[in-house]
Formats: C-alpha cells, structure tokens, sequence
C-alpha cells in the first residue's frame, strides 16, 4: 500500500472545525483513502472512507484533493471526545488476493482538543 | 448493532506461560485481523484469515499462532511468554472487500507479562 504523510500532533478549540490534512502522493488509482481514529486504551474506529468524490457521513467530512495526492478529515465541530490519534491509510481494493486486506497503521495525528 | 467481541478484556500471565485471546466477528463477516499494539506504539498487523484460511501474515512471532474456526471466530495463542509481548491485542472484522465497505475493530485485549 502506497505511504501517507500526516502531521504528528494538532491541537484545536472545543465548538470549532478542523481540518486534519494527509498526502499520499504515490497513490494509485484503485487506492481507497481511509479515516480511522483511536481514543485512548479502546481500538481503533472507523471514520470515514472515499476514492475520488468527497464523502459526508455522521461523523466527519472527507475532502478529497482533485488529483488525490491528498486529502482532509474535516471535523466540523470538535468536542472533548474527538481527542484521538487520527490515522489517514491507503487501501488498495486489488491488492494481494481474496481476503488479502489488512489496514496498515502509520503514524497519525494526535489531535487534541482545548475546552 | 453487533460489534466485534474480544475475551478477555485483560489477562495477566507470567512469562514461559500461555495465553489465548478470541475474537467474535461482526456476523456475515468473513474475514478477522489480528493486531499487536505496545505502549507508545501504532498497531501493527500480525495476520489474517479469510473463510477460516490463513491469508496474510505479518509480524507475527514463531511463538505466536492463530486459527480462524467454522463458525468464523478466531482464537491467538501465544506460548512462550516474553515481557515484550505486554500490549494492546486488537481484533478487527470485514467483508472480503474490506477495501470498500470498512473494517471493524474491537475493543482488545490488554495482555500483561509479569
């Protein structure tokens, strides 16, 4: 799976957006990019996920880079509980062979959140 | 809605002893993950099993074993206990297009080597 560059730590005031960027500038075309976050002592926990059109789910908003050498989890209003380690990861739909499809952890964005 | 189940939740052991973590699959999903998680660290996959095979393997030590049963639940057993094996033990669970649709992580297994 291609690599993803995050930045290691963020910090953001409670109520207020925000954007937590990831390049991967060596992604293939089949490459699902996805959001996975883990709170402190509980596992990780699935986001959001998109290949080419930005995403909106419940929890967040995906904005995916026209060449998708990169994109943006965007937060729309933090709070307390959205202090986590944020992971972007590459996930290519064709890799391996059936069943073949572990998610590879890098290292992501400790976001922490200012009350 | 079913989440992925892990037992037990924690487990002390003495090092040279044995231990065995399972992993409760979300229903109709066919393929599990076994991650590996020390203090300070990322995750880091140790192997997979898709419709009870073996798929992937990863950093999973000789020590270490797995196996994925009928009713696609899985069991780790780890032998030979080291203080290094102390970690989070993370399970997760997805479709075989786990690519598209997600995946499903429990809440682990804290594994203590005293």
């Amino acid at each position: 799976d291609a690599k993803t560059t995050q930045p290691n730590s963020m910090e953001s005031n409670e109520e207020e957006p925000v954007h937590l960027p990831c390049n991967h500038s060596t992604i293939s075309g089949t490459d699902y990019i996805h959001w996975y976050r883990q709170l402190p002592s509980q596992g990780p926990e699935y986001v959001i996920h998109g290949l080419t059109s930005n995403v909106n789910n419940r929890m967040a908003s995906l904005a995916i880079a026209e060449d998708r050498k990169s994109s943006t989890l965007i937060l729309h209003r933090a709070t307390l509980r959205d202090a986590a380690v944020y992971y972007c990861i590459l996930r290519d739909e064709l890799d391996s062979g059936a069943g073949s499809y572990q998610l590879t952890f890098g290292k992501g964005t400790k976001l922490s959140v200012i009350p | 809605a079913a989440g992925v189940i892990q037992s037990p939740r924690h487990l002390i052991k003495e090092k040279r002893e044995t231990a065995t973590l399972k992993c409760y699959p979300i229903p109709r999903h066919d393929t599990v993950y076994w991650y590996q998680q020390g203090p300070g660290q990322d995750p880091q996959f140790l192997i997979s099993f898709y419709e009870k095979m073996q798929s992937d393997k990863g950093s999973i030590p000789d020590r270490f074993s797995a196996q994925q049963f009928s009713d696609y639940h899985s069991e780790l057993n780890m032998s030979s206990l080291e203080l290094g094996d102390s970690a989070l033990y993370f399970c997760a669970s997805s479709s075989a297009q786990g690519a598209r649709y997600g995946y499903t992580f429990g809440s682990g297994t804290r594994l203590t080597v005293v």
